[in-house]
């Protein structure tokens, strides 16, 4: 089992419509977790952190479920300019001064006029 | 506004001959990595350093070595390459060593992509 996994996609959405991904990881005492956004043969960035509690920034909100063990991120309202690929990383096991950041391989999304 | 920087953009190289994927950040970060990007795979680690002078392995450090002279560079040899090798590299660079401390925030550079023909 991946350590931490993504539906590849592509999702295939009409601009104005709400998508949502998931992500799986595998160890439950991953302490933090993200979502990058990458552009086609651009480098990652940072999208949003993940909060416990949940967290919105604007269209998109992240949801968290350590009992069952994925994280969410929901895309309202989607642009054209959403289209990207959405990474999945956790941070799976602090050691100390070393962040593990664990990669999903991502999930593709394309919006369309 | 320079941020990460990597050099070069584009390299083809023969099987066995080395080079230095070079990685410079402005922003004063202590951590500082180097990723691969293959399709169908996540971002693997290579190799990373938590300050100057210190370096460690990542997920996927054969056939890769590192230096840290200064806090502002970090440079990726191959040292015999490989057709494995084939990939998109990428440095990046936190301000936080401790996992999840603050944002987590990893600042990547362009991307070097590297063919091993």
């Amino acid at each position: 089992r991946k350590e931490v996994e993504q539906d590849p996609g592509p999702f295939n959405v009409p601009e104005g419509a709400t998508v949502a991904f998931n992500c799986t990881y595998s160890n439950s005492a991953s302490q933090s977790f993200f979502w990058y956004r990458q552009d086609c043969r651009k480098e990652p960035k940072l999208l949003m952190s993940v909060y416990s509690s949940g967290n919105e920034d604007g269209r998109f909100t992240a949801q968290l479920n350590r009992a069952s063990q994925y994280i969410s991120l929901l895309i309202r309202d989607s642009k054209l300019s959403d289209s990207a690929t959405y990474l999945c990383v956790v941070n799976m096991k602090p050691l100390a001064g070393f962040q593990k950041l664990v990669f999903g391989t991502g999930t593709r999304l394309l919006v369309s006029p | 506004n320079a941020g990460v920087t990597q050099t070069p953009k584009f390299q083809v190289l023969k099987t066995g001959q080395s080079m230095t994927l070079q990685c410079a950040q402005d922003m004063n970060h202590e951590y500082m990595s180097w990723y691969r990007q293959d399709p169908g795979m996540g971002l693997r680690l290579i190799h990373y350093s938590v300050g100057a002078g210190i370096t460690d392995q990542g997920e996927v450090p054969n056939g890769y070595n590192v230096s840290r002279s200064t806090t502002e560079d970090f440079p990726l040899r191959l040292l015999s390459a490989a057709p494995s090798q084939t990939s998109v590299y990428f440095c990046a660079s936190s301000m936080e060593k401790i996992a999840g401390g603050g944002t987590g925030e990893l600042f990547f550079g362009e991307g070097s992509r590297l063919t091993v023909l």
